[in-house]
């Protein structure tokens, strides 16, 4: 199994709303990643895990707070978003820090 | 880690070579090359890496100069559905304190049938 899987696919919510995103690996995994993507832009790191500490947070606004409850379980819990908030969501997951990243198809979000 | 510079975007006759170039003349020596692509509103997609000798994988060929400052991704025979943005990435490769994944523009290669 070489999948990253991310749930839901497409997320509509309110600004009121509070909502998660989910990613998933069974690679055993230690290192996993949320990225953020607007359109024809590169995906943007949000947030490092490494063995389900938070190693790096690229200075995200609190109304992103990410959560791994164990080694292969990533979330990505949301509340008062902004429509400029609106992206694909991007989850990856590596052997180890700095070897390659393999990604999931992404979540994408439409803040309204 | 070392930034890159790619080509916005690149056409490729389906069925001929694609020759991706990347320039990256502050490399260091413990930084590796990466590729990865990404095809419309998909994840990325790893493609293949390397130190300093040339490398093969079933997907493309990586090759680096003898200096380092620069490599090509070759895709041998492009079809229709290689179109994909292309990432170019140096970073260093291994256990040690965390580096970003970061991303640059990328290649817009388009195969045209």
């Amino acid at each position: 199994d070489t999948e990253v899987t991310q749930t839901p696919k497409h997320l509509v919510m309110g600004m009121t709303n509070k909502k998660s995103l989910k990613c998933e690996q069974h690679m055993g995994h230690r290192a996993m990643y949320w990225y953020k993507q607007k359109a024809k832009k590169p995906p943007e790191l949000m947030f490092v895990y490494s063995y389900e500490k938070l190693s790096i947070n690229e200075s995200v606004p609190s109304r992103f707070s990410p959560e791994c409850p164990n080694s292969s379980l990533l979330n990505l819990h949301l509340h008062a978003l902004q429509p400029e908030d609106s992206a694909l969501y991007l989850c990856a997951s590596a052997g180890s820090l700095n070897t390659e990243a393999f990604f999931g198809q992404g979540t994408r979000l439409t803040v309204v | 880690d070392a930034k890159t510079t790619q080509p916005p975007s690149m056409d490729c006759a389906e069925g001929r070579a694609a020759n991706l170039p990347c320039n990256h003349s502050t490399i260091s020596g413990n930084e590796y090359v990466y590729w990865y692509r990404q095809i419309h509103s998909q994840g990325p997609q790893y493609i293949i890496h390397g130190l300093k000798n040339n490398e093969t994988n079933e997907m493309a060929s990586l090759i680096i100069t003898e200096d380092r400052k620069s490599s090509t991704l070759i895709l041998p025979h492009a079809t229709l559905r290689d179109t994909a943005v292309y990432y170019c990435i140096v970073r260093v490769r291994g256990s040690g304190s965390a580096r970003q994944l970061t991303f640059g523009s990328g290649t817009q290669l388009t195969v045209l049938p």
